[in-house]
């Protein structure tokens, strides 16, 4: 299994770019990288995936570089409901495989926006 | 709303009894999931069905624990003769298959909001 390192915490202010790098040395060729947001007292939301390079949608980058071995999600432009855990997760993930057990969340980086 | 849903959001109970949680996945999705997260940990894989078909199992998934999708639709999680151990939030996930009219497959799991057992 593909393990992953983050930091355990990050502050930021309101209107920063903020960017989280997890570690993963041992990452698989079929392994991708999926992040996810936690709030208190709900369950996890999918962020954004990826493979190689750079993947961009309407809430984060992900900047893999070349050897894979680590990744980092970065958030512009964060504000206070940006508040949350951010979870690094790195395998085969289950919709394409089925192999859920595989696929770990880890500790997450707790991320906290003020003013 | 067409989400997952899980039922009850929380649950107070003593040690020794049975409880039961119920997750109702996105109608058109056919993996259902189901974790586990204690205070300041990610969640935990304790299961997963393909339909009625329950595929994986975590060795989180004692004896005492239990879960069914009778129909391939909602799935039952039970606990018996629950121990203060079981306090935690109980998290239910649903992803479609390869294949299954989605156009893209990004590996997400959409998540329930939780159900939150508390074993005093």
């Amino acid at each position: 299994l593909a393990k992953t390192t983050q930091p355990i915490s990050m502050d930021s202010y309101e209107g920063q770019e903020v960017n989280i790098t997890c570690s993963h040395n041992n990452i698989a060729t079929n392994d991708y990288i999926t992040w996810y947001q936690q709030f208190p007292s709900q369950g996890p939301r999918f962020i954004i995936q990826g493979y190689k390079t750079k993947v961009t949608n309407e809430v984060a980058s992900l900047f893999i570089p070349a050897d894979r071995k680590s990744s980092t999600l970065s958030l512009p432009r964060v504000s206070l409901s940006d508040t949350a855990v951010y979870y690094c997760l790195v395998g085969d993930p289950p919709p394409r495989t089925g192999t859920a057990s595989k696929l770990t969340f880890g500790t997450g980086t707790r991320l906290q926006v003020t003013l | 709303d067409t989400g997952v849903s899980q039922n009850p959001r929380h649950k107070i109970t003593k040690r020794g009894q049975n409880v039961t949680f119920r997750c109702d996945p996105i109608s058109e999705h056919n993996r259902l999931y189901w974790y586990r997260q204690t205070l300041g940990q990610g969640p935990e894989f304790l299961t997963y069905f393909q339909n009625e078909a329950q595929l994986e199992k975590s060795r989180l998934l004692s004896d005492r624990f239990s879960a069914e999708r009778p129909k391939g639709s909602f799935s039952t999680l039970e606990i018996q003769r629950t121990e203060q151990g079981d306090s935690a939030m109980y998290l239910c996930a649903s992803s479609p298959t390869p294949g299954q009219g989605v156009k893209t497959n990004t590996g997400e799991l959409f998540f329930g909001e939780g159900s939150r057992l508390t074993v005093l």
